[in-house]
């Protein structure tokens, strides 16, 4: 199956700061990719749809000024969340599809806390 | 995108078939039916999919009624690494529709 890495794994930060995730697709190209988020015993959560070249399509109660994404080429997708919190502490987990794809694969997921 | 059902866990014996039900009864016709799972603190893994036939691979086989009203998904023989919460998603055709979460089924296998 296709291969998506998210880097990094796990950050601690400080309240206050911003904090970069990267999702990359490794071994094809993705045209579109998706954002999630995760709170402990909880589902999934979709926060955004990232398209290559344009902007990110954010669901509703997003905030987009907080969370920015990049998606600047076929293979990268960045997850920006600025003047993080602890309420920000969450699981980020970025998916990608492949052009022409029927099936999603997800990253392993990023691990943030916020202190 | 429809909607779907699930319990909220089940059990299954090791060595033996587990079965996860799946209702989606407002599923459109060109909707398929996705299912993941996701392992503690991993990000999701991509089962099986499939439109109106019944599937099967490596890992799973997808068994969808002939009303498309719900479905499910066999695991021939759990293992423990089968422990997870499995997702059961519909979704349009196309790269552009979204896959929305559930709460899902938590499968513990027990030895």
């Amino acid at each position: 199956g296709a291969v998506v890495s998210q880097h990094p794994s796990w950050v601690i930060c400080k309240s206050g700061t911003s904090v970069k995730i990267e999702c990359r697709s490794l071994d094809f190209q993705a045209t579109t990719m998706f954002w999630y988020r995760q709170f402990p015993k909880q589902s999934l959560m979709l926060m955004a749809t990232s398209n290559e070249g344009s902007k990110a399509t954010y669901e509703q109660g997003v905030e987009k000024d907080k969370f920015l994404i990049n998606h600047a080429s076929l293979t990268l997708s960045t997850l920006t969340v600025t003047s993080a919190h602890p309420e920000d502490s969450s699981f980020y987990i970025c998916s990608a599809f492949g052009t022409g794809w029927e099936t999603q694969y997800f990253g392993p997921g990023t691990r943030l806390l916020v202190l | 995108d429809a909607k779907t059902t699930q319990p909220t866990s089940m059990d299954c014996a090791e060595g033996r078939a587990a079965n996860l039900p799946c209702n989606h009864s407002t599923i459109s016709g060109n909707e398929y039916v996705y299912w993941y799972r996701q392992i503690h603190s991993q990000g999701p893994q991509y089962i099986i999919h499939g439109l109106k036939n019944n599937e099967t691979n490596e890992m799973a086989s997808l068994i969808i009624t002939e009303d498309r009203k719900s479905s499910t998904l066999i695991l021939p023989h759990a293992t423990l690494r089968d422990t997870a919460v499995y997702y059961c998603i519909v979704r349009g055709s196309g790269n552009t529709g979204k896959l929305i979460f559930g709460q899902g089924t938590t499968l513990q296998v027990k030895p």
